[in-house]
């Protein structure tokens, strides 16, 4: 059974900094695309980003571009977001997600944890 | 960037009944368009994939149709565990992008 724990959220200031980690289980960690999704209080999905098999290709969304870090260890089975520079409207629920490529497309996150909350404010 | 935009947002719906949720994207995403299910302090879960292919371990209940700008997810009989929030997304172009959901309510 695939499993996906998310860990590290908190409360954190304007500008502070926080990882956090997902610990999958259940599956061959390092064949698997890896998706972080986030959804504000009340609000819809919005990917954030994701890292291949082997952390060669990387994307961000805009919104996150040059403050957060997505990274890996195969060896420990952990997929880690290094989030610098928090600003409030980044308060949400992290979600890490095994990838599934379908149709020539790898941007599909299909096996989720249950996430973490980042809030930020002062 | 591809917009999706998803109707209606909430839906009142009986239990037994059909209930058909649509999704529409502002440029083609081919066949690239997932659909997923929330419950309340849940992750999502992922229903359908390519349009139409149930992921494993959903029921036939659940179908979905279209390709290019127009889907459907139709869910035949509504039991009580299929009230929550769906969300469509198209994995085709860059950025991927969620729908902003629908909500499906008892009546």
């Amino acid at each position: 059974e695939v499993q996906l724990a998310e860990s590290g959220g908190g409360l954190v200031q304007p500008g502070g900094s926080l990882r956090l980690s997902c610990a999958a289980s259940g599956f061959i960690f390092s064949n698997y695309w890896m998706h972080w999704v986030r959804q504000a209080p009340g609000k819809g999905l919005v990917w954030v980003s994701h890292i291949n098999s082997d952390g060669t290709t990387i994307n961000y969304a805009d919104s996150v571009k040059g403050r957060f870090t997505i990274s890996r260890d195969n060896a420990k089975n952990t997929l880690y977001l290094q989030m610098n520079s928090l600003r409030p409207e980044d308060t949400a629920v992290y979600y890490c997600a095994r990838g599934y490529c379908s149709g020539g497309s790898c941007y599909l996150p299909a096996d989720w944890g249950q996430g973490t909350l980042v809030t930020v404010s002062s | 960037e591809t917009v999706m935009t998803q109707s209606p947002a909430t839906l009142s719906v009986s239990p037994g009944e059909r209930a058909t949720l649509s999704c529409r994207a502002s440029q083609s995403v081919g066949s690239n368009l997932a659909w997923y299910q929330q419950k309340p302090g849940q992750g999502p879960r992922l229903l359908i994939y390519a349009a139409s292919t149930r992921a494993t371990g959903i029921p036939a209940s659940f179908s979905g149709r279209g390709s290019g700008t127009e889907f459907t997810l139709t869910i035949s009989s509504l039991q009580s565990e299929d009230f929550a929030v769906y969300y469509c997304q198209q994995y085709n172009n860059w950025p991927p992008a969620f729908g902003q959901g629908t909500k499906v309510e008892i009546k």
